[in-house]
């Protein structure tokens, strides 16, 4: 019962252009959500978190969008850039410590 | 600064052997977590700490997993007799109690089991 869904496993775009990553949860009990991002042989590092008493949240070329009746959030990256090549996390809290992790999508930016 | 260190980066062993997998967390972070990664699951929650404590360990698979934290500088991750499933990245964070949310991983163990 995967209660964080990231139903892409890979996706490639454009250096420039704009990269849509997306996370879909169940459990309407989170409340806080977040966005990790892996590089190969390295641990997730943090990247940038909504609450859910917002629906948007930016930083830098990073924003977030939350859709809590749909259950649904995205990350936007604009412009893309070759470093942002990785895997990326979506994980959902309940307001405490104990994250629950999606599967993770591929992100690959081409040149 | 050191990050959170884990040992060792890469083991190999054969079903029914004892694995050992090790952390140290960063230094004055009071939490301390436990994943495991698999293309099916993604990240998982094994088990965490606060304070030494175990809090939740929920997400341990069976009883073949234990993990201990006999003191704030470290940790260890124990499965036996491991079996071909359990092959995996397994990951240690830590994190403090105000930044909860940001947690610091190590760079992973990458577990074999033949």
């Amino acid at each position: 019962d995967q209660q964080v869904k990231q139903n892409s496993p890979s996706l490639s775009v454009q250096e420039g252009r704009i990269s849509i990553l997306n996370c879909d949860y169940t459990n309407s009990m989170f409340d806080y959500f977040l966005w990790y991002k892996k590089y190969p042989a390295e641990g997730p590092t943090f990247l940038i978190s909504i609450s859910s008493i917002k629906d948007k949240n930016e930083d830098g070329r990073f924003t977030v969008f939350l859709n809590k009746s749909a259950k649904h959030l995205s990350l936007h990256i604009v412009p893309s850039q070759p470093g942002d090549s990785a895997v990326y996390f979506c994980a959902a809290t309940r307001g405490n410590e104990k994250l629950t992790f999606g599967t993770g999508t591929r992100l690959t930016i081409i040149p | 600064d050191a990050g959170v260190i884990q040992s060792p980066r890469h083991e190999v062993t054969e079903m029914g052997q004892e694995v050992t997998l090790r952390c140290k967390p960063i230094s004055g972070h009071d939490y301390l977590f436990w994943y495991r990664q698999t293309m099916m699951r993604g990240l998982e929650l094994l088990i965490y700490f606060n304070n030494n404590v175990p809090i939740d360990d929920s997400g341990m698979p069976e009883d073949r997993f234990s993990a201990k934290m006999p003191n704030a500088s470290f940790s260890t991750l124990k499965i036996q007799p491991s079996e071909p499933r359990d092959s995996a990245v397994y990951f240690c964070a830590s994190s403090s109690g105000t930044g909860w949310y940001e947690q610091y991983f190590g760079p992973g163990t990458r577990l074999t089991v033949t």
